[in-house]
């Protein structure tokens, strides 16, 4: 069964600090990978979607990484803002035409 | 806004009630989906639309009923649901079906089941 797992389930860091969020996957082969941003009460927002030959890319403030032979990725975000405080999502898309979504991790940014 | 809109935004009914959810899209996609998420879990993709065709229904309970009368609009009715139906169920749309084309999704019904 393919499965996505992210880490950690939730943090809470300071304004303008910076973190990293992991999604491991054993989704395979896989066609992209994307990173979505979910705000409370709102429907889940593309950040970045990359294809298994990319490595990285930025969205502003947002950095994806992924590691398509270790099969992880990781969504940076740099110099924290409140309105960074949301559910980050990572979804991979198989070669099956399958969807799979990982579980989220919730990110509280504090003043 | 992402150019799909969901209606009711929030909606508590009982066990025995009939309602519907509402979804439309502005965008001239023709794939629309309904999804629902539960906290802490995973987005649970339900059912699938291609050019008003539902394509894919994943072991959805018959109490949970689609409908699309075109490719802009998608209904969810629902009937004697259960508590732990209880989630946010979200609507999206893309270009076309599956996983290559970038999903736009809705803001979501919050459901409760009482």
């Amino acid at each position: 069964k393919n499965q996505v797992e992210q880490s950690p389930q939730s943090l809470i860091i300071l304004e303008g600090k910076n973190c990293t969020l992991q999604c491991n996957y054993t989704v395979s082969p896989f066609s992209n990978l994307r990173w979505y941003k979910q705000d409370t009460g709102r429907g889940p927002v593309s950040l970045t979607i990359m294809t298994f030959s990319e490595n990285t890319k930025s969205n502003g403030r947002y950095t994806a990484t992924l590691d398509a032979d270790t099969k992880q990725s990781s969504l940076h975000i740099t110099a924290s803002q409140l309105s960074d405080s949301a559910s980050y999502i990572c979804v991979v898309f198989g070669d099956d035409y399958k969807l799979s979504f990982g579980a989220g991790t919730t990110v509280t940014v504090r003043a | 806004e992402t150019g799909v809109t969901q209606t009711p935004r929030h909606l508590v009914m009982g066990m025995t009630n009939k309602k519907s959810l509402k979804c439309e899209q502005h965008l001239g996609h023709n794939a629309m989906y309904w999804y629902k998420q539960s906290a802490k879990k995973p987005l649970e993709l339900m059912f699938v639309y291609n050019f008003k065709e539902q394509t894919e229904n994943n072991s959805v309970p018959s109490r949970f009923s689609p409908e699309c009368p075109n490719s802009s609009h998608l209904f969810l009715h629902l009937h004697t649901l259960q508590p732990e139906d209880s989630a946010l169920y979200l609507c999206a749309s893309s270009q076309e079906p599956g996983g290559s084309y970038e999903q736009y999704f809705g803001p979501g019904t919050r459901l409760t089941v009482t």
